[in-house]
């Protein structure tokens, strides 16, 4: 069964630090995802992606964070200069977007950043 | 604003059915799914409704009323592996677009 990839799994960065999260969506889906989980919170939405742009951002995806698709089969989170706050699970979903579908997003595994 | 209540854990007996409740007062509405998450991991997909009524999936059941703000999964026979979080996702097509809105997730235990 196809699934979304993400690596690395771990990544330890000094505050300050740009990092880059990788992400290989299911190769058909049309919309991309990062959504971040602090340790014992909730899941947030971070950001959607689709037709190589941005089509929605929530509050917390600020001047620091970017997204991209450098080629067909990758979607990158970029965060230019950590802060300790940034440390969580970052999860990458995507979606096929087809009308006839419950429009259900996949997650992939996860990158847990830690920031120190 | 946006808003999804669940209970933070529950407890339940191996065998047993469980059901989680979850309210949501959101803007827009357009489908609520459900979320299983073990330790560490990520989310899977459990079900989705968008229409009032039940939509039943093996041992997994979700209900939806849309004029109460309400869900809840049932979780018949359960088994110790069904120990995990559930989380609660509305898609508010007014405010995020496509993207999910979460709840904080309900822990379950399943005990012996």
């Amino acid at each position: 069964e196809p699934e979304v990839t993400q690596t690395p799994s771990h990544q330890v960065t000094q505050m300050g630090q740009e990092v880059i999260l990788r992400c290989v969506p299911i190769s058909n889906h049309l919309y991309f995802y990062w959504y971040r989980q602090i340790l014992g919170q909730k899941v947030e939405f971070l950001v959607s992606f689709y037709n190589n742009e941005i089509s929605e951002k929530s509050e917390i995806f600020d001047d620091q964070f970017s997204v991209e698709r450098p080629d067909g089969s990758n979607f990158t989170l970029k965060i230019r200069s950590t802060k300790l706050e940034d440390s969580a699970m970052y999860f990458c979903a995507s979606r096929d977007g087809l009308w006839s579908s419950t429009d259900t997003q996949y997650f992939g595994p996860g990158t847990r950043l830690t920031v120190l | 604003g946006q808003n999804i209540d669940q209970p933070t854990e529950m407890t339940a007996t191996e065998g047993a059915i469980v059901q989680i409740n979850c309210t949501y007062q959101t803007s827009g509405f357009n489908g609520l799914f459900w979320y299983q998450q073990h330790a560490g991991e990520a989310p899977t997909f459990l079900s989705y409704n968008v229409l009032d009524g039940l939509e039943e999936k093996g041992r997994f059941s979700s209900f939806l009323s849309r004029s109460k703000g309400y869900s809840y999964l049932l979780l018949k026979e359960l088994q110790m592996k069904d120990s995990a979080s559930y989380l609660c996702a509305v898609r508010d097509t007014t405010q995020a677009g496509t993207a999910l809105i979460f709840g904080k997730g309900t822990t379950l235990s399943v005990s012996s």
